[in-house]
């Protein structure tokens, strides 16, 4: 099966602006896809089909997809980002064809 | 737009649970359904899905021969049939909405997502 990886934690000041990666094998193949889970509550899509923003979440999230890595950008990073980040594709050849990557943990300092 | 799910509790070894998801603001029928889990603490894991017409299903390979998706379009409501449950399938289970419209269920985001209910495997 297709396997992707995340880095477990990623600490960032206000303000600052945050990157989440999700490598795979020529990931750039494959549309990736990006939710924010808080505490306690349900993911959210926050980047679908690598770059596009659904409606509702700030422009300050965007996405990029190139070669082995997908790429999460947070610019400009709040309190309120604080949160688990999880990459998603579809590995259509495989007998687990709905991969989500490991999860970033995402800590506003 | 709202799914909420029901049907999880606790049960043992090699029992049978049936999850229901009811759907409501949304189109039902024009899309792909889903289950994703989640243990407490840890990722997120599809399970299965199903194609806004039921033509093609898919399944984790943790789950494939166990699990059923099923869905009811005239009643707006998406089910797994849990057969043969282990102690690793507790879990939060997700219903969640796929895109995009007349997708198959290995295609798209999730971009709507229930609250979950729980389901527990022990003995």
């Amino acid at each position: 099966s297709y396997v992707v990886t995340q880095t477990p934690s990623v600490s960032i000041a206000p303000g600052q602006t945050a990157t989440i990666t999700c490598g795979g094998d020529n990931i750039v193949s494959k549309n990736v896809h990006w939710y924010q889970q808080k505490p306690g509550q349900a993911p959210l899509l926050v980047i679908s089909y690598d770059a596009d923003r659904p409606s509702g979440i700030p422009d300050r999230f965007s996405g990029s997809n190139f070669g082995n890595t997908a790429t999460l950008t947070i610019s400009r990073v709040e309190a309120g980002d604080e949160a688990d980040y999880y990459c998603q594709l579809w590995d259509t050849s495989s007998d687990h064809p709905g991969v989500f990557g490991t999860g970033t943990k995402v800590i506003v300092l | 737009a709202q799914l909420v799910e029901s049907g999880g509790t606790s049960a043992q070894p090699g029992k049978t649970l049936r999850l229901s998801c009811a759907a409501s603001g949304f189109k039902f029928d024009d899309y792909s359904m889903h289950w994703v889990r989640q243990v407490p603490g840890k990722g997120l894991e599809w399970v299965s899905g199903i194609s806004w017409s039921s033509r093609t299903k898919g399944y984790a390979a943790s789950v494939k021969g166990r699990f059923t998706i099923f869905r009811d379009n005239a009643k707006n409501t998406l089910f797994l049939q849990m057969d043969s449950l282990r102690p690793e399938d507790s879990a939060l289970y997700y219903c969640v909405k796929g895109t995009p419209i007349g997708g198959d269920y290995d295609s798209g985001a999730f971009d709507i997502w229930g609250q979950g209910t729980m389901v527990t495997v022990s003995s």
